[in-house]
């Protein structure tokens, strides 16, 4: 199986701070990357979708793609407590619609 | 529409019993996935159908392990015989276009003692 890299973290940043998010992955066929965010006990929801190189901005959310590298990142702009929770990774294998997730980086933002 | 629906929200269960986990995808969405969830594996997909046939069973871990979709608005996950080691949360997940994102259910939470 394809693999998908995160740091496991856990990342801490302060209130107000940028959070970093970082992902690698090894299948340089995927065409599709995908930011989730679970909270404790909760489901993965969906925050950003990204298919081409560059950055795609939503919010206070910007996702990053560099296929080249077979990077995604995701940050965080004036992180809120409520940004606490573990962040996703996803990518498409390519040729096919399975979706691979990386074991997720815990972000803890401290008022 | 209501999303992604699974049943039973937690199962309790003996090693050994079967344990049937069911799904109800958002109306219209083609794909259905089975993940599991665990601390040390992470989200691992077990099988994903595409209109309700079999596309990829690859991550189901053995053969007690099975999944159905008999139709576009129900799927099941069975596991026969249980063993503690499958205790997991388990997730259905759906999408309807090619890459496109996949919507969650709320989960399965599975304790086999």
């Amino acid at each position: 199986q394809k693999e998908v890299e995160q740091n496991s973290g856990p990342l801490s940043v302060p209130e107000g701070a940028i959070a970093s998010l970082n992902c690698t992955y090894s299948d340089r066929g995927s065409q599709s990357f995908f930011w989730y965010r679970q909270y404790s006990g909760k489901s993965p929801e969906l925050i950003m979708s990204i298919y081409s190189n560059g950055d795609k901005e939503d919010g206070r959310f910007t996702a990053q793609l560099n296929k080249a590298s077979q990077y995604v990142s995701l940050l965080i702009r004036d992180s809120q407590p409520s940004d606490s929770a573990t962040y996703l990774c996803a990518v498409s294998e390519g040729g096919s619609e399975k979706l691979v997730f990386g074991k997720g980086t815990k972000l803890t933002v401290n008022p | 529409d209501a999303g992604v629906i699974q049943s039973p929200r937690h199962e309790v269960t003996e090693m050994g019993q079967e344990v049937t986990l069911r799904c109800k995808p958002i109306s219209g969405h083609d794909y259905l996935f089975w993940y599991r969830q665990t601390m040390m594996r992470g989200l691992e997909l077990l099988i994903y159908f595409n209109n309700n046939v079999p596309i990829d069973d690859s991550g189901m871990p053995e053969d007690r392990f099975s999944a159905k979709m008999p139709n576009a608005s129900f799927s099941t996950l069975k596991i026969q015989p249980s063993e503690p080691r499958d205790s997991a949360v388990y997730f259905c997940a759906t999408k309807g276009l090619r890459n496109t994102e996949a919507f969650f259910g709320q989960g399965t939470r599975l304790t086999v003692v």
